[in-house]
C-alpha cells in the first residue's frame, strides 16, 4: 500500500496549461481503469475533478482532462485561472477494494 | 445535494480510543461503499478503511489493521469509524467519502473533515 508519487508542485500563467503526473504500479494505477484526481482549496473538502481516468463530473469545466499510459496518470489544466490554484490529489484502486492516494502537488498560478 | 457530516473528532492520548460518525444525506446511502480518509499535518491524503454498501464487507490500510474498526448503520444513513489503541501517528483530519460504486472503487463526495488531535 505505497502512496502514489506526484511532483510536490506544479505552476504556470493564467491561460497556459500545465500537467500533472501520477506514478504508481502494475498493481493499482496501471492494473485498473480506476485513477481519480481531487481538488482541495485550503480548509476545504476535496472535489472530485476525473474520474475513472478521463471522466468529468458534471460542473467540472472541460478545462480539466485526464490520461493515462501504463503506470503513469495525468491531470492536465488548459487555460489556466487563478481560481484553479490549490492542492491536487490522485488516487487508484489498487485491488481487494483498497484504494491509495498520492502525496498531492499544490499547483501555483503565477 | 450529496452532505456527509462528521462528528466525534477530538483530543487522543496514547492507547485511548475514539468513535467517529459521519451523517449521510442526499443520496441513497445503501446503494454506495464509503471510505474514512485522513490527512495527517503537512502530509498527502491517506485511505483509511472502506465498507461495502451493504456492510458485510469491510477493508483496511495496514497502518491502521486490527485497531480500527469501520461500519455503517443503513437505517440512519451513518457512517462509523472505531478507533482504538490511538498512537501520535494518527492525529489527523478524519474525511466520510462516498464511493461511486457498491464496493471500494473511488470516491466522488467528501465531507468537511473532523480532527483528531493528539495530546500529551
Amino acid at each position: 500500500q505505497s502512496a502514489l508519487t506526484q511532483p510536490p508542485s506544479a505552476s504556470g500563467s493564467p491561460g497556459q496549461s500545465v500537467t500533472i503526473s501520477c506514478t504508481g504500479t502494475s498493481s493499482d494505477v496501471g492494473g485498473y481503469n480506476y485513477v481519480s484526481w481531487y481538488q482541495r482549496h485550503p480548509g476545504r473538502a476535496p472535489k472530485l475533478m476525473i474520474y475513472e481516468v478521463s471522466q468529468r463530473p458534471s460542473g467540472v469545466p472541460d478545462r480539466f482532462s485526464g490520461s493515462k499510459s501504463g503506470n503513469t496518470a495525468s491531470l492536465t489544466v488548459s487555460g489556466l485561472q487563478a481560481e484553479d490554484e490549490a492542492d491536487y490529489y490522485c488516487s487508484s484502486y489498487a485491488g481487494r477494494n483498497n484504494l491509495v492516494f498520492g502525496g498531492g502537488t499544490k499547483l501555483t498560478v503565477l | 445535494d450529496v452532505q456527509l457530516l462528521e462528528s466525534g473528532g477530538g483530543f487522543i492520548q496514547p492507547g485511548g480510543s475514539l468513535r467517529l460518525s459521519c451523517a449521510a444525506s442526499g443520496f441513497t446511502f445503501s446503494t454506495y461503499a464509503m471510505s474514512w480518509v485522513r490527512q495527517a499535518p503537512g502530509k498527502g491524503l491517506e485511505w483509511v478503511s472502506g465498507i461495502s454498501s451493504s456492510g458485510i464487507s469491510t477493508y483496511y490500510a495496514d497502518s491502521v489493521k486490527d485497531r480500527f474498526t469501520i461500519s455503517r448503520d443503513n437505517s440512519k444513513n451513518t457512517l462509523y469509524l472505531q478507533m482504538n489503541s490511538l498512537r501520535a501517528e494518527d492525529t489527523a483530519v478524519y474525511f466520510c467519502a462516498k464511493d461511486t460504486r457498491s464496493s471500494p472503487r473511488g470516491v466522488d463526495y467528501w465531507g468537511q473533515g473532523t480532527l483528531v488531535t493528539f495530546s500529551s
